[in-house]
């Protein structure tokens, strides 16, 4: 198992515009997933992208998957205050149990 | 369906009481997580249990204890609370069989130890 890093640690963007957050991480992986904190509660799952998979969509989120720069990045298009939260990706290998994440992207949407 | 259900929701030790958080998942997972959250920080993983009947140290085992009761229940127990365990207190389950699942978490346990 492994976690993910997430940048940048801290956004602040305006309601109405994209916010894009990235993770890197270190060994091959079966599939990424991205989770939203909201101020202290538990972690929710947004969406997972699976190792063949280069882009995924559901709803206003989008994401990508560059294995070759073992990296992933989390788009959120026009943004509402309500998307204020902390945002983590979990990578994950196929023989791990483990499941570990980084200190997230604070994201802050400002009316 | 209740998910995973944690309790208490808010707990006030005294230094060197003990406690036991308990954590209650009703979706048959066979993976159940417990990880400390401090001010601003992200997850640590305390202690995992990939399957009833296993339980693993994670990245901050140090003065924690854990029971995977059965495959429903996985509890997290404080010996001797110190102030350094002050933190917010979450469990989650996965069914790490079918790997392309996501993990579920509670709503989080507040600890403070005075």
């Amino acid at each position: 198992s492994q976690q993910g890093e997430e940048d940048p640690q801290a956004l602040s963007i305006q309601e109405g515009e994209n916010a894009t957050m990235n993770c890197s991480y270190k060994t091959s992986i079966n599939n990424l997933q991205w989770y939203r904190q909201n101020s202290g509660r538990g972690l929710v799952h947004l969406i997972l992208i699976r190792s063949n998979e280069r882009e995924k969509h559901s709803g206003r989120l989008r994401v990508t998957l560059d294995t070759s720069k073992k990296s992933s990045s989390l788009l959120i298009t026009a943004s509402r205050a309500a998307d204020t939260a902390s945002y983590f990706c979990a990578p994950l290998t196929g023989g791990g149990n483990k499941l570990t994440f980084g200190t997230g992207t604070q994201l802050k949407v400002e009316l | 369906n209740a998910g995973v259900t944690q309790t208490p929701k808010f707990q006030v030790l005294k230094t060197g009481q003990s406690m036991t958080l308990q954590c209650a998942q009703d979706m048959n997972h066979n993976s159940m997580y417990w990880y400390r959250q401090d001010p601003g920080m992200g997850l640590r993983l305390i202690y995992y249990s990939a399957s009833e009947g296993t339980t693993d140290k994670g990245e901050v085992p140090n003065g924690y204890n854990v029971s995977r009761l059965n495959k429903r229940e996985f509890s997290l127990r404080l010996e001797s609370a110190a102030p350094s365990q002050t933190s917010v207190y979450f469990c989650a389950s996965w069914d790490r069989g079918t790997l392309n699942t996501e993990a579920f978490f509670g709503q989080g346990t507040r600890l403070t130890v005075v």
